[in-house]
């Protein structure tokens, strides 16, 4: 079984980059597509968007101009930068596979000075 | 983008209940909609996948139904561990889109 775990700071200043990763364990992160989806508290889900690890990216346009993913296959591991961050970044963040199968526990990131 | 009407947003059930949630969605997805059930503090967990796949470890009390634009889970006798929000993703286009949760409530 693919298990996922996300991992990163959880307190990010205002207008700072926000970077976490995703470490896959059971299967390699060659063998899916990637996904990273949010969850502001007491909010709904929202994607943020998809990669591919021959580096094919697809963003949702709502943050198109500030995320970044890529992949690390010598660590097993996928990775979101979000730049430029605000009070309204503040969320759970969750990385899962391409079909949204299996998801990470999730790690919450706190945008405040 | 793929709008996702997802209703109702909560209610209130007893256990054994037979409960309903429905996504309806702004275009044609076909059969690419999956189910997730979301407990307090935890991940989204995947119920059904394509629409009527139960995905393997969940309890065959849940089923999914519908193609085109309208999807419905179905919990048939509700248990006290199916208290929850429930949450159904379009997986036919990107950007993939969520309905907005429906949060079963005990009675």
């Amino acid at each position: 079984q693919v298990l996922l775990q996300e991992s990163g700071p959880g307190l990010v200043k205002p207008l700072e980059t926000l970077s976490l990763t995703c470490t896959v364990s059971g299967d390699s992160v060659s063998a899916f597509y990637w996904n990273w989806i949010r969850q502001p508290a007491g909010k709904g889900l929202e994607w943020i968007g998809r990669f591919y690890t021959n580096g094919t990216t697809t963003y949702n346009p709502s943050l198109k101009s500030r995320v970044t993913m890529s992949v690390d296959t010598s660590k097993n591991q996928v990775s979101l930068r979000l730049t430029s961050v605000t009070a309204a970044d503040s969320a759970v963040y969750y990385c899962a596979t391409g079909a949204a199968k299996y998801w990470g526990q999730g790690t919450l990131v706190t945008v405040s000075s | 983008d793929i709008q996702v009407t997802q209703s109702p947003s909560s209610l209130s059930a007893s256990i054994g209940d037979r409960v309903t949630i429905t996504c309806r969605t702004s275009q044609t997805i076909s059969r690419s909609l999956n189910w997730y059930q979301q407990e307090t503090g935890k991940a989204p967990k995947l119920l059904i996948f394509g629409a009527t796949g139960l995905q393997r470890g969940v309890p065959s009390r849940f089923s999914g139904s519908g193609s085109g634009t309208v999807f419905t889970l179905t919990i048939n006798g509700l248990q006290p561990e199916d208290f929850a929000t429930y949450h159904c993703l379009q997986i036919y286009s990107v950007p993939l889109t969520f309905g907005g949760g429906t949060r079963v409530e005990i009675k």
